[in-house]
């Protein structure tokens, strides 16, 4: 497609229930980020992979949180157990890497995740 | 401490006029790339300019202008001409080389609103 794309859109869940977001990067883009935006934030880094190599983790705010990207093109984090804490905005971005700061990164329409 | 800082939670701004969104950032790394992104409502980042910090010269693209002023460590976005359109929400985002370029560190935004 054009553009990264994520689905679903929107998402309710039960807490304790488990859930997961899928992402589909522009294609041909090898660097792909994971966000979460807490309501009247900007978005926090989660996670970052090149190819299907997971680099940097660092972000991930509890072991329930998991993302994997298994051929190098769509991603899915998983978020288990989910607690009230987790609702957020999930964005997705992809690039293509220049190993510069320059690095242009392309979001998605973010998955909107609600823990009732 | 925070490495992006945007003080201004809100601006209003009059149709036509320009409007200059404050960005200030933190960082020892010499070598960086400072961004700004629109998110209208429906959610999307959508990637405006972007200033290297050695660009000798001031970004610009199109009606967007960065005003980067090094030793005081600010970026601030300049939208001249303002339109309808241009109401949203504005981060200011930096992107360190010695962290591997691969976090990219958003500010709590700025919710621009433009008046008819």
């Amino acid at each position: 497609g054009a553009g990264v794309s994520q689905s679903p859109r929107y998402k309710v869940a039960k807490r304790g229930q488990d859930v997961a977001l899928r992402c589909d990067p522009i294609s041909g883009h090898v660097s792909l980020f994971w966000y979460q935006q807490a309501l009247g934030q900007g978005p926090e880094f989660l996670t970052y992979f090149q190819n299907e190599a997971q680099l940097d983790k660092s972000g991930l705010p509890s072991d329930r949180f998991f993302a994997e990207r298994p051929e190098g093109s769509v991603s899915t984090l998983k978020i288990q157990r989910t607690q009230q804490e987790d609702s957020a905005v999930y964005l997705c971005a992809s690039s293509s890497p220049t190993g510069t700061p320059r690095e242009t990164q392309y979001f998605g329409p973010g998955t909107r995740l609600l823990v009732l | 401490a925070q490495k992006i800082t945007q003080t201004q939670p809100g601006m209003f701004v009059q149709e036509k006029e320009a409007v200059t969104l404050d960005c200030t950032y933190d960082t020892s790394d010499p070598s960086y790339g400072l961004f700004w992104y629109k998110q209208p409502s429906s959610g999307e980042m959508i990637f405006l300019i972007y200033q290297g910090s050695y660009d000798q010269q001031n970004a610009t693209e199109g009606r967007y202008s960065l005003n980067f002023q090094k030793a005081r460590k600010s970026a601030n976005l300049v939208i001249s001409a303002s339109q309808l359109g241009d109401s949203a929400m504005y981060f200011c985002a930096m992107r360190e080389e010695n962290t591997g370029g691969f976090k990219t560190i958003f500010g709590a935004g700025t919710r621009l609103f433009v008046k008819a």
